[in-house]
C-alpha cells in the first residue's frame, strides 16, 4: 500500500517550454502533496505544499508563477515548470500525505528534468 | 524552526562490518524522526521511524536507530553491512504541532559497501 507514481520519470526539453510533471496517489487518498527539489548530491529543498482543493503554499525564494502546482483531486497534483531554462534542470520529487496529523510522507520515484 | 546535520557526506564499510550513520537534530517541540534511503535516481524510501514510545526503533532491512533526547541523536545503525545497502541515506525531522509539519532533510550520508 502507499504508493506514490510520478510521470514522466525522465524529460527532456527546450528552453523557453513549460513542463508539467504529474504525481498519482495510487492506493490513498492523499489530502496533502509535497513538492522536493534535489540537485545532484545535494538533499531535497521543500518547494511548495499543497492540500486538495486549494491554493499551495510556497517554501520562500520559490516563485509561485515559475512552478504551478495543482491539486485538483485528493489523488493527483502537478507541477508545471514554466518557461523553463537550463538553470530548472534538476531531479524533482513529489511526496504524499494522508494530511495534517500524519506523520508520514510517501514518496513518488522522481522526474528528472533537463532543460537544454 | 528545526534542522538536521548528518555528519560524514560520505561513509564507507566492509562487507559485514556495523553500519553507522549519525544524526542530530534540532526541534522546537518533540520531534519526530525519520531515516530514508534513496538508491540512484530513485525516490525515497522509509527506513523507520520514531514518533513516541520505545525509544530504539527497528526498521527494514536490518537498520534501528536510537532516539537520544539527551544527545538530541537519531543515529541509524544495522550490525553487518550488504553490498545491497549501498545508497544514499537521509535523516529528516518533523514537527508535531501547527505549521511545524514539514520534514527537515539533512543533507544525506552517502554509504559505500567495499568486499
Amino acid at each position: 500500500g502507499a504508493v506514490v507514481s510520478q510521470h514522466p520519470s525522465r524529460v527532456i526539453c527546450k528552453s523557453g517550454t513549460s513542463v508539467k510533471i504529474e504525481c498519482r496517489s495510487l492506493d490513498f487518498q492523499a489530502t496533502t502533496m509535497f513538492w522536493y527539489r534535489q540537485f545532484p548530491k545535494q538533499s531535497l529543498m521543500l518547494m511548495a505544499t499543497s492540500n486538495e482543493g486549494s491554493k499551495a503554499t510556497y517554501e520562500q525564494g520559490v516563485e509561485k508563477d515559475k512552478f504551478l502546482i495543482n491539486h485538483a483531486s485528493l489523488t493527483l497534483s502537478t507541477l508545471t515548470v514554466t518557461s523553463a531554462h537550463p538553470e530548472d534542470s534538476s531531479f524533482y520529487i513529489c511526496s504524499a500525505s494522508l494530511g495534517r496529523g500524519y506523520n508520514e510522507q510517501f514518496f513518488g520515484p522522481g522526474t528528472r528534468l533537463t532543460v537544454l | 524552526a528545526q534542522s538536521v546535520t548528518q555528519l560524514g557526506s560520505h561513509v564507507s564499510v566492509s562487507e559485514g562490518a556495523l553500519v553507522l550513520l549519525r544524526c542530530n537534530y534540532s526541534s522546537s517541540v518533540p520531534p519526530y524522526l525519520f531515516w530514508y534511503v534513496q538508491y540512484p535516481n530513485q525516490g525515497l524510501q522509509l527506513l523507520l521511524k520514531y514518533t513516541t514510545g520505545a525509544t530504539l526503533v527497528k526498521g527494514i532491512n536490518g537498520f534501528e536507530a536510537e532516539f537520544k533526547k539527551s544527545e538530541t541523536s537519531f543515529h541509524l545503525t544495522k550490525p553487518s553491512a550488504h553490498m545491497s545497502d549501498a545508497a544514499e541515506y537521509f535523516c529528516a525531522v518533523r514537527g508535531v504541532t501547527g505549521t511545524a509539519s514539514k520534514l527537515t532533510f539533512g543533507t544525506g550520508t552517502r554509504l559505500q559497501v567495499t568486499l
